[in-house]
């Protein structure tokens, strides 16, 4: 089972819409969770973390289970410039941590 | 601020052949990162150092692949031999620190081709 799973997509939405991606994470020590926004051929970039309580900014909301070890990221009031790839990265727990990235979920935001 | 400085930005090569990768970080940015990005996949960490000093280099193939990080500031990445399936975007990150809710500023990445 891979460290991080995401579904890759694409996701095609229209602008307006609402869209919720989803990521699992195998180790349950896990301590801290990201997600990354990366546009086409251009580097990641950090879009928000996750806070146990869930935490929104803007149209953003992130939230994490930690008994289900999984994280979500919810759009709102999709814009064109929302589409990129979508990276969900955890940190391990340890003594040196480690950001482990998923494979990322492309979104496609249209007209 | 300057961000994290990489170069070259492309580098095509043949098989077997060498090729080094350059990275300077965000001044004062103890932890230093090198990633691989395969097309469609996410960045893959292949050794991250703190200061000088290695942290994790457990996915490193270290047959052909070697970093250092001599003065705790710049850093270099070489492939000697590459494969076909080096074929890659090098990402170079840092951070103030390793601990936990570090975040990681990337650099614009080395895009190589091997032939």
């Amino acid at each position: 089972r891979k460290e991080v799973e995401q579904d890759p997509g694409p996701f095609n939405v229209p602008e307006g819409a609402t869209v919720a991606f989803n990521c699992t994470y195998s180790n349950s020590a896990s301590q801290s969770f990201f997600w990354y926004r990366q546009d086409c051929r251009k580097e990641p970039k950090l879009l928000m973390s996750v806070y146990s309580s869930g935490n929104e900014d803007g149209r953003f909301t992130a939230q994490l289970n930690r008994a289900s070890q999984y994280i979500s990221l919810l759009i709102r009031d999709s814009k064109l410039s929302d589409s990129a790839t979508y990276l969900c990265v955890v940190n391990s727990a340890g003594t040196a941590s480690k950001l482990t990235f998923g494979t990322g979920t492309r979104l496609q935001v249209t007209l | 601020e300057a961000g994290v400085a990489q170069s070259p930005r492309y580098k095509i090569i043949e098989k077997r052949q060498s090729v080094a990768f350059w990275c300077n970080p965000i001044s004062g940015h103890a932890t230093l990162y090198w990633y691989q990005q395969i097309l469609g996949q996410g960045p893959k960490l292949l050794i991250q150092f703190q200061n000088n000093g290695v942290v994790d280099d457990s996915q490193l193939p270290k047959d052909r692949f070697s970093a250092e990080r001599l003065k705790g500031v710049d850093s270099t990445l070489k492939i000697q031999p590459a494969k076909l399936e080096d074929s890659a975007v090098y990402l170079c990150a840092s951070s103030l620190w390793q601990g936990l809710a570090g975040e990681l500023f990337f650099g614009e990445g080395s895009r190589l081709t091997v032939l």
